[in-house]
């Protein structure tokens, strides 16, 4: 089992539309990302997080620590939104220190 | 303000060659990340440097791959004997300092190995 899990793997939506992005996780974590990887391949921080909710523009991110889950919303969803999103955990077993763990990324596509 | 860049952007080399990949990162950045993404997966880790100072490198994935970062500044991932299954992208990303901080990524190298 992948100590990060995202759901789902592909999404489609209309422009317009509020998607949501889910991420699971196992392990102990000190930070959560949240990324965004443009279809040309470049990676995006969208996000850093260690607890409850934060926001920039449409984008909105939150973590619960007690369930191990975050969520990435998108409001008012637009077709330049399309991307692959991904969610990442800086573990905090080991003596780690800012590598992270990465999910597979759900791949979102926004149609007009 | 310049980003993190790597080079070269592409590199196709022939099973058994060895290879050398560079990262440059943002100016100031103290701490230096390796990760490799296969076509259709989220990057995996495969080393970190503080500064000069190789922190972890539990993720390499056999004694072919290594990396340095001699200055502090500027790192080599070098792959020996290139092998078909290397073939990915690599990205490089640095952050301000090493736990809790946002890291920036580079634009990776696509490697491919004939």
């Amino acid at each position: 089992k992948n100590e990060v899990e995202q759901s789902p793997q592909n999404l489609t939506a209309q422009e317009g539309e509020f998607i949501t992005i889910n991420c699971s996780y196992s392990v102990g974590i000190s930070a959560l990302h949240w990324l965004q990887q443009h279809p040309g391949g470049g990676i995006v921080s969208l996000f850093m997080l260690s607890s409850g909710k934060k926001k920039h523009g449409r984008l909105i991110a939150t973590i619960n620590i007690q369930e191990k889950h975050s969520s990435l919303h998108i409001t008012a969803s637009h077709p330049r939104d399309s991307a692959v999103y991904i969610c990442a955990v800086n573990p905090n077993y080991g003596g780690s220190q800012g590598n992270l763990i990465f999910g597979k990324g759900t791949k979102l596509s926004v149609k007009p | 303000g310049a980003g993190v860049s790597q080079s070269p952007r592409y590199k196709v080399t022939k099973r058994g060659q060895d290879v050398a990949l560079r990262c440059d990162p943002i100016s100031g950045h103290v701490s230096l990340y390796w990760y490799r993404q296969a076509l259709g997966q989220g990057p995996e880790f495969l080393t970190y440097f503080n500064y000069e100072a190789q922190q972890d490198k539990s993720g390499l994935p056999n004694d072919r791959f290594s990396a340095e970062r001699p200055e502090g500044s500027i790192s080599t991932l070098t792959i020996q004997r290139t092998e078909q299954r290397d073939s990915a992208m690599y990205r490089c990303a640095s952050s301000f300092s090493g736990s809790y901080n946002e890291q920036f990524f580079g634009p990776g190298t696509r490697l491919t190995v004939l």
